[in-house]
């Protein structure tokens, strides 16, 4: 099993709509990570967190470490949200990366 | 403007070929990363540099080496002796190691025929 599993793997939706990707992680962490990937390969951070909840623009991360899960929600998507979604942790001394969610917003 | 460049953008080589794939980054970050992405799978860490002149063996270092003579640059190279090496290289680096945003690079995509 995955030590960081996302959900789902793919996702497709209309413009406006509400987008919720998951992240479940399996073992203990200092902080969670979320990425962007755009189709030309490049990488950019969304987030980082350890507690909470965070807000930027349209897109809201939240973690609850009792339950060894996070969320990436986008609220009134855009087709130009379109992209791979990465979740990492960070254990002791590496990052663990998720395999990645999809998102495909239709216009 | 602050970042971390990679080039070539596409790389080429034949098999039996060393190829040593650039990162450079002018953010001022201690720590810098190397991760090959292939389809359908999480990032894997190949090696980390902490600090200048030092790097650490990543998950999958196999058939890989490294340098960290300057702060700013952090080469791979991908020798012959790694089996699979067709696939996407990300560079990233942080201001240190442990739970810091990385910043990453656009990537180079190597393909060995």
């Amino acid at each position: 099993k995955n030590e960081v599993e996302q959900s789902p793997q793919n996702l497709t939706a209309q413009e406006g709509e509400f987008i919720t990707i998951n992240c479940s992680y399996s073992v203990g962490i200092s902080a969670l990570h979320w990425l962007q990937q755009h189709p030309g390969g490049g990488i950019v951070s969304l987030f980082m967190l350890s507690s909470g909840k965070k807000k930027h623009g349209r897109l809201i991360a939240t973690i609850n470490i009792q339950e060894k899960h996070s969320s990436l929600h986008i609220t009134a998507s855009h087709p130009r949200d379109s992209a791979v979604y990465i979740c990492a942790v960070d254990r002791d001394d590496k990052i663990i990366f998720g395999k990645g969610t999809r998102l495909h917003i239709l216009p | 403007d602050g970042g971390i460049t990679q080039s070539p953008k596409y790389l080429f080589r034949k098999e039996g070929q060393n190829v040593t794939l650039s990162c450079e980054q002018n953010l001022n970050h201690d720590a810098m990363y190397w991760y090959r992405q292939d389809p359908g799978q999480g990032l894997r860490l190949i090696y980390y540099s902490q600090i200048v002149n030092d790097f650490q063996k990543g998950d999958i270092a196999e058939g890989y080496s490294v340098s960290r003579e300057k702060k700013e640059s952090f080469p791979l190279t991908v020798t012959s002796a790694q089996k699979n090496p067709t696939a996407f290289y990300l560079c990233a680096s942080s201001i240190r190691t442990y739970s810091y945003e990385q910043y990453f690079g656009p990537g180079t995509r190597l393909t060995v025929t």
